[in-house]
This record gives structure tokens, sequence and C-alpha cells, in this order.
């Protein structure tokens, strides 16, 4: 069973860049039959799916419309880790965030952050 | 964007079924997903691909999906299943969620 283990701050300020982290347990982050997702949740939005990051040969990426201008999901081999970094957030962008494996569903979260933007 | 739409909440007393529903544009042409979630929890699949049960889940969860609609049924529904529900399926480009439902066992 893959575990995923999120670390990253709960608070950051307005215009600021969000970054979050998801430490992979149980299986390789090049892995062919995963990708791996951030997806956040509010009172406001709901469940969000942010994006996702895989490998097939080669490194792929795919962000929500919503935030495509700002996102970026990178892996990170050497620590088997993947990252979520959101730029110039708003109060808009303060949710619990999670990341989550995706084999046929998704099937390991982690245990989610709240992260709150304000001043 | 493509919506999925929830009832905001569902009642059910001990014993007796709950069906939960969720309702997006041609939904039966795509795989479905349903996901309960208690608070302060990470959701967790109870229902993919319209009707599998991943190992682990009882067998008093089912799902169906045609046509607009997909369905969530909890048979014998029992108090530990008292949870928020989202459905989630995959638009061609995005993840979508539905709304959510708040089941309530009284």
């Amino acid at each position: 069973q893959v575990q995923l283990q999120q670390s990253g701050p709960g608070l950051v300020k307005p215009s600021q860049t969000l970054s979050l982290t998801c430490a992979i347990s149980g299986e390789s982050v090049s892995s062919n039959s995963a990708t791996w997702n951030w997806i956040r949740q509010s009172p406001s939005r709901g469940l969000e799916w942010l994006g996702r990051t895989y490998y097939t040969s080669k490194w792929n990426n795919d962000y929500a419309a919503s935030v495509r201008s700002r996102i970026s999901i990178n892996p990170d081999i050497s620590k088997n880790q993947f990252s979520l970094q959101l730029e110039s957030v708003t109060p808009e962008d303060t949710a619990v965030y999670y990341c989550a494996r995706l084999g046929t569903y998704f099937d390991s979260w982690g245990q989610g952050t709240l992260v709150t933007v304000s001043s | 964007s493509y919506e999925l739409t929830q009832p905001p909440s569902v009642s059910v007393s001990p014993g007796q079924t709950a069906s939960i529903t969720c309702s997006g544009d041609k939904l039966g042409d795509k795989f479905v997903c349903w996901f309960q979630q208690k608070p302060g929890q990470s959701p967790v699949v109870v229902i993919y691909q319209d009707n599998k049960r991943p190992s682990g889940i009882p067998e008093r969860f089912s799902g169906s999906n045609s046509g607009n609609t997909a369905a969530l049924t909890i048979s014998g529904t029992q108090t530990v299943d008292e949870a928020d529900y989202y459905c989630q399926a995959w638009d061609g480009s995005t993840y979508v969620f539905g709304t959510g439902t708040k089941v309530t066992v009284l």
C-alpha cells in the first residue's frame, strides 16, 4: 500500500507562492502505473483537482484551467516525492490541499494540509 | 466546464437504504467513482468504474451509471456510514468532483 506524507507551511501571505511537498513510500514517483496529483478542498469551491505529474518515457504535466497560469507540479526522483507550487495566491486559494495517487482511481491520499492565505 | 450535481443532503434510518444521485451531461459515457469522507479525514473510494468495490469496502455499497445520472446505493445503512459522499469523473481534460452529499443516519 502506497503512503503519502505531505509537508509545507500552513500560512502564506497574499501574492506569495504556496509550496507543498508530498513524500511517497511504497512506490517510485517514476512508476509507469500511476500519476501523482494535487487536489484541494474548500467550502466555496468543494473538491477541485489542480493537476498531475507522471512518467511515460518522459515527464508529463497536466493542469486545471483554473490555475494553469500559476501552477507547477514537479517530481523529485532523488527524494521520491513531488511538489506543488502555486504562485500569486489570494485568499480564494485558502483550502485543504491533498496529494493523491491515481492508479485505476484515486487510491492513496496524503493527510491534507490546511493552507490559509492571509497577511 | 463540466459539472456534477448532487443533492446537498440525504437522511436515512439505520438498516434502511440510502441512494445518492450524481447528475452530469452524458455522465453514462464516463466512468464514475464515489468517495466517502468523514470529518477531518481524507476521502476514501467506495466505488470505482461505476460499480466496482475496492477491497475492504463492504458489499452494502453499490453503484450504477446510465444516461445523465450515476447513483450510489447504501443497503442496510449503518451509523458508521454517516459521512459526506462525492462522485467524480474524468471529462477528458480534468478530474471533476461532484458537489457533495451529506448522509445522515438517524
